[in-house]
């Protein structure tokens, strides 16, 4: 059964770098064919994909975002990072970490965590 | 940037009924080299993460039930329950993974 939880901080100022971690259990990061990617979802709004990384190490950025954001992943602790840079009220918003694999073209994502919520504010 | 509209944004449907959900990309999702159509559902209730219901526009996850489908190919995809229950109740997202990953806007189904 493969799981996934994020963890990170619920409550950053503007300016900072959040740092948010997914853990995942039950697959590991470095199977070939699999990729974790960070989704975002602000209040009332649609998901957004972050980033990407794949079994390979390969990423995926957001054009619109890539600039901010980097995604890495620990082979041992078998976790994936977001580092966000420059946050803003407007990034505010529901942080969840998904899996996908090949057999689904790595993009339709069939197991996701709960979500962490992270508000931007001063 | 491929964009996924949905429509429409919000649908009442009786209990029993069917509710059809409508998603349009201003690009072709068929990848040639194999013919599919890099298109994928999701249903959204509150305060939980998205669910996979459809992939492939057309291929159902495990455990979804047969009530709910989809169909289309190139640009315009639909997502069909057939008859609809009170659990379906949500919000539900197109997505395609053909260039990058983009989500429509959603549609919310409520119970008419």
């Amino acid at each position: 059964q493969i799981t996934l939880k994020e963890s990170g901080p619920t409550l950053v100022k503007p300016t900072q770098t959040l740092t948010l971690t997914c853990t995942v259990s039950g697959i590991s990061v470095t199977t070939d064919g699999v990729a974790v990617a960070w989704i975002r979802q602000p209040p009332g709004k649609a998901p957004e994909l972050l980033a990407l990384i794949y079994w390979d190490d390969d990423k995926h950025y957001s054009p619109s975002l890539e600039r901010r954001v980097t995604i890495t992943k620990d082979t041992f602790k078998n976790q994936v990072v977001l580092i966000m840079t420059n946050m803003d009220p407007v990034d505010t918003a529901t942080y969840y970490c998904a899996h996908t694999i090949r057999g689904k073209s790595l993009g339709a994502f069939d197991h996701w965590g709960q979500g962490t919520v992270v508000s931007v504010s001063s | 940037e491929i964009v996924v509209t949905q429509s429409p944004d919000s649908l009442a449907v009786s209990l029993g009924e069917r509710a059809t959900i409508n998603c349009k990309s201003n690009q072709s999702l068929i990848f040639i080299s194999n013919n599919r159509d890099y298109l994928a559902w999701y249903q959204q209730k509150p305060r939980r993460p998205p669910k996979l219901l459809i992939y492939w526009a057309s291929t159902r996850e495990s455990g979804v039930p047969d009530r709910f489908s989809g169909s289309g190919s190139g640009t315009d995809f639909t997502l069909t329950i057939s008859s609809l229950q009170a659990e379906d109740v949500a919000v539900y997202y197109c997505q395609q993974y053909y260039s990058g990953y983009t989500f429509g806007q959603g549609t919310k189904l409520e119970i008419k």
